[in-house]
């Protein structure tokens, strides 16, 4: 079975500090992992993915993601926030050729001036 | 941006009554998915399909029916209409290269409620 875990359901961080939002997944295969950003009132961004080649996975807008199989983590990384991050995210996983995907319940950012 | 629209973008309906909301895509991809958002759920998985007349159930199918007749257009339908089917609806599609399934692409929303 798959499953996603985002451990913190709000994050809140000031305007220029570092982001770290976490994701834990299961999976009995070789994953493919994803962040996508909602900004309110908005449809879901696809931020980064991870498909089985680099575990340091850059996307778009300074953010970033490590897979770590030892951890079963896939934790969202950004150095410094900015006002325009404020929104929802979440960690996507699915299996290798494999067509259904497993949403977390989705991590709150919140940043202040 | 993945050629995916919904239609409506918004519609208020009374309980009891059919409703049916329309994901069009010009991807030609083979996947299309409907998903609702409720806050503290993320979003759950209500049918997919995986071809033209393919389709399956997902994670919360009881009171929805989904219908594709076309590559481009998947269909869902709410046989009755209840207030716990208040929520946004999100239609998505995705595609594979090789073995390698692709990211989904989201569709705008359509916000739901049911009085």
């Amino acid at each position: 079975a798959q499953s996603v875990t985002q451990l913190d359901s709000h994050v809140s961080v000031s305007e220029g500090t570092p982001v770290l939002l976490r994701c834990n997944y299961s999976s009995s295969y070789s994953p493919s992992l994803f962040w996508y950003v909602q900004h309110p009132n908005k449809g879901l961004q696809l931020l980064l993915k991870y498909t089985s080649a680099a575990t340091l996975v850059k996307g778009i807008n300074g953010f970033e993601a490590e897979f770590k199989k030892s951890e079963t983590s896939f934790h969202l990384t950004k150095p410094s926030a900015h006002m325009s991050d404020a929104a929802e995210y979440f960690c996507v996983v699915t299996l290798y050729n494999f067509n259904k995907f497993y949403f977390g319940s989705g991590t709150k950012l919140n940043v202040k001036p | 941006d993945a050629g995916i629209t919904q239609s409506p973008r918004h519609k208020v309906t009374e309980t009891g009554t059919p409703v049916t909301l329309r994901c069009h895509q010009t991807e030609n991809h083979r996947y299309m998915y409907w998903y609702r958002q409720d806050p503290g759920h993320g979003l759950r998985l209500i049918h997919y399909s995986y071809g033209v007349k393919d389709t399956d159930k997902g994670e919360v199918s009881d009171g929805y029916s989904v219908s594709r007749s076309k590559t481009e257009d998947f269909l869902l339908t709410l046989e009755s209409a209840t207030s716990s089917q208040t929520s946004v609806y999100f239609c998505a599609i995705s595609g594979i290269s090789g073995e390698t399934y692709n990211e989904q692409f989201f569709g705008p929303g359509t916000r739901l409620t049911v009085l």
